[in-house]
């Protein structure tokens, strides 16, 4: 079966890094989109951006670029989110989400809070 | 501000039908989608391409759409169904926006 399995939560000091994973098992991973979605807490769904999975293209919305990037390891099926400069305003929970294009985001990671405080 | 408007709250009682409602100007000619959030956990796809059902989605819930309005409907709710629900779809520039949320409670 399907599934996205996202890597444990972190805590980290404004001014760090940090690299959330996303591990696609059950299809071919190459042949959908991954998709990152953002929290807050309490609040609504954010969209991020996507990455290629056939060719490593990653999008962003403009809102997310510069200090977040989207990879990938196709050797382990793995998508990747990295944010630099950490500010307490990263605090969220992130999503990968398989893209099926017209069938919408059809399989979610369990979310990776990030809480980033001094 | 969402380009997508959902109203914040909905309430209905048990076996009664909820309908939750997003509009946007995209809506008329883009497709929409419907996820639920139950809380502490990932969302769930409930609806896509405006009213299609994915596999193991109860027949509860339906999509319609008419103009730049989508609507998601509940038929004899259930006290499993408290969640949030979102409604998706691409903007202007074929990006993707979520609306604001709808918390639905089940009296």
């Amino acid at each position: 079966q399907v599934q996205l399995v996202q890597s444990g939560s972190e805590l980290k000091k404004p001014g760090a890094s940090v690299k959330v994973a996303c591990k696609a098992s059950g299809y071919a991973f190459a042949y959908y989109a991954i998709n990152w979605v953002r929290q807050a807490p309490g609040q609504g769904l954010e969209w991020m951006g996507w990455i290629n999975t056939n060719n490593g293209s990653p999008m962003y919305v403009q809102a997310f670029t510069g200090r977040f990037v989207f990879s990938l390891d196709l050797s382990v099926d793995t998508a990747y989110l990295q944010i630099d400069e950490l500010k307490t305003d990263d605090t969220a929970t992130y999503y990968c989400a398989r893209g099926s294009g017209a069938a919408g985001f059809d399989f979610w990671g369990q979310g990776t809070l990030v809480t980033v405080s001094s | 501000s969402s380009e997508l408007t959902q109203p914040p709250s909905v309430s209905v009682s048990p076996g009664q039908t909820a309908s939750i409602t997003c509009s946007g100007e995209t809506l008329s000619d883009q497709y929409a989608y419907w996820y639920q959030q139950k809380p502490g956990q990932a969302p769930v796809l409930v609806i896509y391409k405006d009213i299609e059902r994915p596999s193991g989605i109860p027949e509860r819930f339906s999509g319609s759409s008419s103009g730049t309005e989508v609507t998601l409907t509940i038929s004899g709710v259930q006290a499993q169904d408290e969640a949030d629900y979102y409604c998706q779809s691409a903007n202007s520039s074929d990006n993707w926006v979520f609306g604001g949320g709808t918390k639905l409670t089940v009296l």
